[in-house]
């Protein structure tokens, strides 16, 4: 079953906005990861953010997390026709070793020139 | 440093035939897990290896099966095909030298059954 839920499933903008993507679970973690996956093909990782941590960038990625409200947010700044893709997150919860994700449905972005 | 590897990228089977699948991981990561993805049911685990042992399985049936060899390359196998197979196999790799810890995923094999 899917712990995340992202928000919106689809989001449409023009170039140079930026995109904001919501993802929701529903369980304690140790991270959650970003990742982005242009039409069916493999995901290629974004961010990943720490359960003690409550913000951080990288590049024109900005991600939040609110551990009390059990969600996270996905900022995209001054977007590119090229940052058309879906965006996924993955909750991380690590037992014994191993690290388990479980993905979000997913936003589907469109950046139009 | 060379990414996760999945061969082959595209495949079509036919019902009640078998597939493997294989994902060679990122040199030094022991780790490697595989995740079915569909359009009805979105991203699956299947099941985890670390150092030649599954440690976890998804709720998938036993036509699901897979390996992992001392290299850390992994294959995985699928039974008895039926059309609901059809999807997109990705094979993520980790390290998993702390509790936090990146997983970094490969192309994916699409497969088709007909």
């Amino acid at each position: 079953s899917q712990q995340g839920e992202e928000d919106p499933q689809a989001l449409s903008i023009q170039e140079g906005e930026n995109a904001t993507m919501n993802c929701s679970y529903k369980t304690s973690i140790n991270n959650l990861q970003w990742y982005r996956q242009n039409s069916g093909r493999g995901l290629v990782h974004l961010i990943l953010i720490r359960s003690n941590e409550r913000e951080k960038h990288s590049g024109r990625l900005r991600v939040t997390l609110d551990t009390s409200k059990k969600s996270s947010s996905l900022l995209i700044t001054a977007s590119r026709a090229a940052d058309t893709a879906s965006y996924f997150c993955a909750t991380a919860i690590f037992n014994t070793g191993f690290q388990k994700l479980v993905f979000g449905t997913g936003t589907r972005l469109l950046v139009s020139p | 440093k060379a990414g996760v590897t999945q061969t082959p990228r595209y495949l079509i089977k036919t019902r009640g035939q078998q597939v493997t699948l294989s994902c060679s991981p990122i040199s030094g990561h022991r780790s490697v897990s595989w995740y079915q993805q569909t359009p009805g049911q979105g991203l699956q685990f299947l099941f985890e290896y670390f150092s030649e042992t599954q440690r976890n399985k998804g709720n998938f049936p036993g036509r699901f099966s897979g390996r992992q060899f001392s290299n850390s390359r992994s294959e995985m196998n699928v039974s008895t095909l039926e059309l609901g197979d059809s999807a997109l196999y990705l094979c993520a790799s980790s390290s998993l030298s702390t509790e936090n810890t990146e997983a970094f995923f490969g192309q994916g094999t699409r497969l088709t059954v007909v």
